[in-house]
């Protein structure tokens, strides 16, 4: 357990589905994160929250859809996705080192497994 | 891009030490040399960080380099579970703000019996 949850923990959707991917940390941490992990790939940073405005998007498509309505809640809306989707996609949260409190290291989810069909 | 190289995979023994090699030759003076494994479809773990002095915690040692170019990452007593991903990262520390790490390949890590 590493205080980063994330549901579902699988999720199959047809292309023409909207669905949505929680992640929900108590380690009041103020940053949060979105990596997507494709089979034989790195892990790919997609998403930056901080104090629960966006900092990064990674060139990101516009069917993957972030939202972070306070520093412990984060969703990735998704909408018309593609076969090629199909990933782990991992949930991350971390102190940001100017509040002066903690250290900077991300604790990351157990992922949702995305099957685009 | 990854800054850092590290080899595909490697073996190791049960209860034998575990020596996981990262070259890190671009390497900037403000930037960490960070750890992380990743078991089998679970989420990246942080195991240990440093800048230039060598780190010891509760589940490893890192050894860098007295010219900051390469680091190994040192797991004592290893054990099946020790088997994963492990990932070497630089970044920034210092400077403020919240930034995602960059991931390589990693090296996958065997534990035999």
């Amino acid at each position: 357990e590493t205080g980063v949850t994330q549901t579902p923990r699988h999720l199959v959707m047809g292309m023409t589905n909207k669905k949505s991917l929680k992640c929900e940390q108590h380690l009041g941490h103020n940053a949060m994160y979105w990596y997507k992990q494709s089979a034989k790939k790195p892990l790919e940073l997609m998403f930056v929250y901080n104090f629960k405005e966006q900092t990064e998007n990674n060139s990101v498509p516009s069917r993957f859809s972030p939202e972070c309505p306070n520093s412990s809640h984060l969703f990735l809306h998704l909408h018309t996705l593609q076969p090629e989707d199909s990933a782990l996609y991992l949930c991350a949260s971390s102190q940001d080192i100017r509040t002066g409190k903690g250290d900077t290291e991300a604790f990351f989810g157990q992922g949702t497994r995305l099957t685009v069909v | 891009d990854a800054k850092t190289t590290q080899p595909p995979s490697m073996d190791c023994a049960e209860g034998r030490a575990a020596n996981l090699p990262c070259n890190h030759s671009t390497i900037s003076g403000n930037e960490y040399v960070y750890w992380y494994r990743q078991i089998h479809s679970q989420g990246p773990q942080y195991i240990i960080h440093g800048l230039k002095n060598n780190e010891t915690n509760e589940m490893a040692s890192l050894i860098i380099t007295e010219d900051r170019k390469s680091s190994t990452l040192i797991l004592p007593h290893a054990t099946l579970r020790d088997t994963a991903v492990y990932y070497c990262i630089v970044r920034v520390y210092s400077g403020g703000g919240a930034d995602g790490l960059t991931f390589g390949k990693g090296t996958h890590l065997i534990i035999q019996p």
